[in-house]
């Protein structure tokens, strides 16, 4: 199986910071690289799709980059809205694989 | 709009079954593929079973391989996950998910999950 390993598993930060939150496949995926976001008691929600692709009416100050075995997710200015709990997710190889979740909270 | 919406989770016993439904509507459910994702207490996300559009290709993890029968009915737009043998560590809130597009393994809709307790 692929493992994927997210960093840092928790983050604290005030809004309007730039935050950055990582994601380190086992081996290579090319691109297939999915991000989500997940509030409290809801389901996840597609962010990124293939890596870098914003799915339709995600707001452009989420971002995402990489490549094979390293990716890096961006929030470029965050928002009250953005506390959530943040996964990575791999789609080259079954099983699908998730990244172990990455918290985040407003300072 | 396009709903998810899953119903038959419960309280069950060890060894017991039960079995999950995911009503689709507002697309086409039988051009999609579908997967089942289940997220424990406190936990992260774990990808269960894929079906693909017509139901000819089917996947599951190892954890539930041999217990767990993902299926689909397209002319009711439904999709099921038909659960036996079931341990405590199943206890999980399921989402059924469907993907943004063919051939992409992005689950771009959810639906609100339905949580199963596995516990005598």
């Amino acid at each position: 199986d692929i493992q994927m390993t997210q960093s840092p598993s928790s983050l604290s930060a005030s809004v309007g910071d730039r935050v950055t939150i990582t994601c380190q496949a086992s081996q290579d995926i090319s691109n297939y690289l999915n991000w989500y976001q997940q509030k409290p008691g809801k389901a996840p929600g597609l962010l990124i799709y293939d890596a870098s692709n914003l799915e339709t009416g995600v707001p452009s100050r989420f971002s995402g980059s990489g490549s094979g075995t390293n990716f890096t997710f961006t929030i470029s200015s965050l928002q009250p809205e953005d506390i959530a709990t943040y996964y990575c997710q791999q789609y080259d190889n079954l099983p699908y694989t998730f990244g172990q979740g990455t918290k985040l909270e407003i300072k | 709009e396009v709903q998810l919406v899953e119903s038959g989770g419960g309280l069950v016993q060890p060894g017991g079954s039960l079995r999950l439904s995911c009503a689709g509507s507002g697309f086409i459910f039988s051009s999609y593929e579908m997967n089942w994702v289940r997220q424990a207490p406190g936990k992260g996300l774990e990808w269960v079973s894929y079906i693909s559009s017509s139901g000819s290709t089917i996947y599951y993890a190892d954890s539930v391989k041999g217990r767990f029968t993902i299926s689909r009915d397209n002319a009711k737009n439904s999709l099921y996950v038909q659960m036996n043998s079931l341990r405590a560590e199943d206890t999980a809130v399921y989402y059924c998910a469907r993907v943004l597009t063919r051939g992409i393994a992005a689950w771009g809709y959810w639906g609100q999950g339905t949580l199963v307790t596995v516990s005598s």
